[in-house]
């Protein structure tokens, strides 16, 4: 079953304008990563954060998890065309079997 | 460092055939993953192993769908029979034990007709 619910399903933004992309889980978790998949490729690990943090920067990504609401944001500043993806937030549920569980992901097209 | 390797790439299948992928994980990750994704879904996690022993399959089709690794390293998913629901692509992950972050191979985009 899926655990995580990405917001919005579909976002279209200029280059150089922000992307926010928002996750819901369910449970209780160990920790929530998103992950980046272009077109018909493999997923790449963007950035992980840990349930005992609150933000966490990666060059342009900034991540945001609020435990008390099971949610997060990912924040890409200055977006280019390159970023241009579907985006999956993957939670690792709190005693499991470091599995992670995806949501449905954001297809962020970014327009030249 | 080479990544995780997956193959076929593509692969077409009538329903009722069978079908088998291969990964090759990247060297030392004690932990496997196949995870099955439907066009338009994320991934949804079949199996998890770790060295040869599997750790989670609980959303394994146990009727059709089997998965062995064999020595702790390579693996192999296998569908028998197929039906038309199983067209997806079999994306195969792997990880170091204790280390949260995965990696991902190119997947095998499977069609069953």
């Amino acid at each position: 079953s899926q655990q995580g619910e990405e917001d919005p399903q579909a976002l279209s933004i200029q280059e150089g304008e922000n992307a926010t992309m928002n996750c819901s889980y369910k449970t209780s978790i160990n920790n929530l990563q998103w992950y980046r998949q272009n077109s018909g490729r493999g997923l790449v690990h963007l950035i992980l954060i840990r349930s005992n943090e609150r933000e966490k920067h990666s060059g342009r990504l900034r991540v945001t998890l609020d435990t008390s609401k099971k949610s997060s944001s990912l924040l890409i500043t200055a977006s280019r065309a390159a970023d241009t993806a579907s985006y999956f937030c993957a939670t690792a549920p709190a005693g499991g079997s470091e599995k992670l569980v995806f949501g449905k992901g954001t297809k962020l097209t970014v327009n030249p | 460092e080479a990544g995780v390797a997956q193959s076929p790439r593509y692969k077409i299948i009538e329903k009722r055939q069978s079908v088998a992928f291969w990964c090759n994980p990247i060297s030392g990750h004690a932990t496997l993953y196949w995870y099955q994704q439907i066009l338009g879904q994320g991934p949804k996690l079949l199996i998890q192993f770790q060295n040869n022993g599997v750790v989670d399959d609980s959303q394994l089709p146990k009727d059709r769908f089997s998965a062995e690794r064999l020595k702790g390293v390579d693996s192999t998913l296998k569908i028998q029979p197929a039906k038309l629901e199983d067209s997806a692509v079999y994306l195969c992950a792997s990880s170091l034990v204790g280390q949260a972050e995965a990696f991902f191979g190119q997947g095998t985009r499977l069609t069953v007709v």
